[in-house]
Parts: C-alpha cells; sequence; structure tokens
C-alpha cells in the first residue's frame, strides 16, 4: 500500500532563513501532491498543489517541488517568520487519482525569532 | 462567511456509551466528508456525502459508525457502542465541487473514551 513519510521530528528555524519540509513517498505514483497547515486545535487548512506534470509551484513565499523519479516532495518557505510555527501535511491522491487525500502525520515547524 | 463548524469540540465518554459528533459544512457545499485521526497516526478518511447521499464509505472502521446527513445539510456521526480505541479527532470537511485542494476543514471534536 501507498505510504508517505514525513520528518516526525520538528524542524527549528531562526526568523528569516527558509524552512524546508520533505515528503517522501512509496509504493505509488500520485496524480497530485498537496500541502497542508495544521495549527493546535485546528483543522488542515490547504496550502498547494502540484501535479505530477509539474516541477514546481509557488505561492507567496511558499514553493513546492515535485521529484516523481525520487518520488519526493520539498515545502520551503522563504523568509520565515514567528507566525508560520505550525504542523505541515503533505498529502497524495488516494488510489485511482481520487479527489479524497491520504495525509502523511506531518512536521512540525517552529520559527524562533 | 462562516467555515465549516463541528460539535462539540470535545467530548468525554466511557467505553460502551454512545456519542454523536455534529457538522455544519460551508453553505451551499453539497460534499461533505469525515475524516479521523487517532493518536500518532496520520488523518484518515473515513466517508464523503454528496448531498444526503453517500458516495463513498469505504474508510469507516465498521459497523458501529453510522453517519447520516439527512436534508442534505448538516451530518452526524454517531459512534455506538465507544471503544477505546475510537479515540481521536474527528475533522469534517466540505467542498463545493469534487476538487482535493477544495475541501475546507472544520476544528475537530477530540473524542475520549475512557
Amino acid at each position: 500500500s501507498q505510504k508517505i513519510e514525513q520528518n516526525s521530528e520538528a524542524l527549528n528555524i531562526q526568523e528569516g532563513k527558509t524552512a524546508t519540509l520533505t515528503c517522501n513517498y512509496t509504493n505509488y505514483s500520485p496524480a497530485y501532491l498537496q500541502w497542508y497547515r495544521q495549527d493546535p486545535g485546528r483543522g488542515p487548512v490547504f496550502l498547494l498543489l502540484i501535479r505530477e506534470n509539474e516541477k514546481e509551484k509557488r505561492k507567496e513565499r511558499l514553493k513546492v517541488t515535485f521529484d516523481t523519479t525520487l518520488k519526493q516532495s520539498l515545502f520551503h518557505i522563504t523568509a520565515s517568520q514567528p507566525a508560520d510555527s505550525a504542523t505541515y501535511l503533505c498529502a497524495l491522491d488516494s488510489l485511482g487519482g481520487s479527489y479524497i487525500p491520504t495525509f502523511g502525520r506531518g512536521t512540525s515547524l517552529i520559527v524562533h525569532p | 462567511e462562516a467555515g465549516v463548524t463541528q460539535f462539540p469540540s470535545h467530548s468525554v465518554i466511557e467505553k460502551g456509551q454512545t456519542v454523536t459528533l455534529r457538522c455544519d459544512p460551508i453553505s451551499g457545499h453539497d460534499n461533505l466528508y469525515w475524516y479521523r485521526r487517532v493518536m500518532g497516526k496520520e488523518i484518515k478518511f473515513l466517508l464523503h456525502f454528496v448531498k444526503e447521499s453517500k458516495q463513498d464509505e469505504s474508510g469507516m472502521p465498521n459497523n458501529r459508525f453510522l453517519a447520516e446527513r439527512t436534508g442534505g445539510t448538516y451530518s452526524t456521526l454517531k459512534v455506538q457502542p465507544a471503544e477505546l480505541e475510537d479515540s481521536g479527532v474527528y475533522f469534517c470537511a466540505s467542498s463545493q465541487d469534487l476538487r482535493a485542494d477544495e475541501q475546507y476543514f472544520g476544528p475537530g471534536t477530540r473524542l475520549t473514551v475512557t
């Protein structure tokens, strides 16, 4: 079955630096990959979607790359701010290209002032 | 515009009891989804309604879980009888179209079964 791996250890960085989070997957070739942000006590909030034929996508300070050969996506936040501190979830389309996402466990990002 | 709301925010019940969770989707959203996150695991899909019909209930763990969406507006998820392993956070999401990038999640209901 498909497996999504995100670093379980929190990523601690200084304000102003670029945060890079990794999502690896196995046993699957997704049609798309998504990144969500989740704050404590809240539901996930959709950030970006990148399709299998796209290598990179940007939105303001966010950048996502998608390497289908390495089966990996990188999520970058440039000029990070303490307000960016949250858990970031990677999600793939479910088997068959469905609109239902399959989530990873997420990585916590802590940006220190 | 109001977002997806869920009630209650937290529920603590004893094993064997019944609990009903409620989700109010964004007005006009025909699609409503239930997800669950148990401790230490990832968020997992439970089921999907299109209006009042169950489109996909492949993620429902067993027949102790019953979801309804009478009238195609709000939805309830009943757990009867609750077991310890049902503890977790139950999320509801809604969308207007069938697109993965347009699901809006509620804040979740934290269920604790003791």
